[in-house]
């Protein structure tokens, strides 16, 4: 089956730094990638879709220019936290569409998380 | 009023009872209905989709979908410990033209008491 991989799968950062977290379809080819933030007890709240060689289209309320996405490959999108503050800590989880592979066009393939702390 | 609710739970059951699990949602444009697994600290895992009402069963799971009511519902039958974890509806408006996106419930917390 289509496997996502992310890494780190956790990090602590220091109030100002910035964090990179890189996301890879390991065994297909993504031209759609999503990044979704995930709070305790809450849904997954998508906050931009990223296309291969193209701008993400961020959601509602997403700061662009803090949430920096780049989908350089059709098997790799990363998302940069730009000036990371605690409330920026949560569950940052990718996704992934497989159009060829996928049984069901909506079929998106998550990948196991990362775990950010802003202390 | 959110586009899809879910009771977030937890829902407790003996090993090898029958589990329900349920949403509803408001936007009658939905027309992909989907159920992801998600254990603890780890991401989604799609277990089961249908398109448009009906049921759909895949060994012990099966997803029913009620348009009409805009009501969806997936059982458990048999439940194992290891069925425990947080389970997510999740919806979309499907149709041709690109990508539709995906609405996700809250998530329900389930564990099987062995």
């Amino acid at each position: 089956g289509a496997v996502v991989s992310q890494h780190p799968s956790w990090v602590i950062c220091k109030s100002g730094t910035s964090v990179k977290i890189e996301c890879r379809s390991l065994d297909f080819q993504a031209t759609t990638m999503f990044w979704y933030r995930q709070f305790p007890k809450q849904s997954l709240m998508l906050m931009a879709t990223s296309n291969e060689g193209s701008k993400a289209t961020y959601e509602q309320g997403v700061e662009k220019d803090k949430f920096l996405i780049n989908h350089a490959s059709l098997t790799l999108s990363t998302l940069t936290v730009t000036s990371a503050h605690p409330e920026d800590s949560s569950f940052y989880i990718c996704s992934a569409r497989d159009l060829i592979g996928a049984l069901f066009q909506e079929t998106q393939y998550f990948g196991p998380g990362t775990r950010l702390l802003v202390l | 009023q959110k586009e899809v609710e879910q009771d977030p739970g937890p829902l407790s059951v003996p090993e090898g009872a029958i589990v329900s699990l349920n949403c509803t949602y408001s936007n009658s444009a939905f027309q992909y209905f989907m159920w992801y697994r998600q254990y603890s600290r780890k991401g989604p895992e799609l277990l089961m989709y249908t398109y448009s009402s009906g049921n759909k069963e895949d060994g012990r799971f099966t997803a029913q979908v009620d348009k009409s009511s805009k009501y969806i519902s997936l059982f458990i039958r048999d439940s194992q410990p290891s069925d425990s974890a947080t389970y997510l509806c999740a919806m979309s408006g499907g149709g041709s033209g690109g990508y539709q996106k995906v609405t996700f419930g809250t998530g329900t917390k389930l564990q099987v008491i062995p």
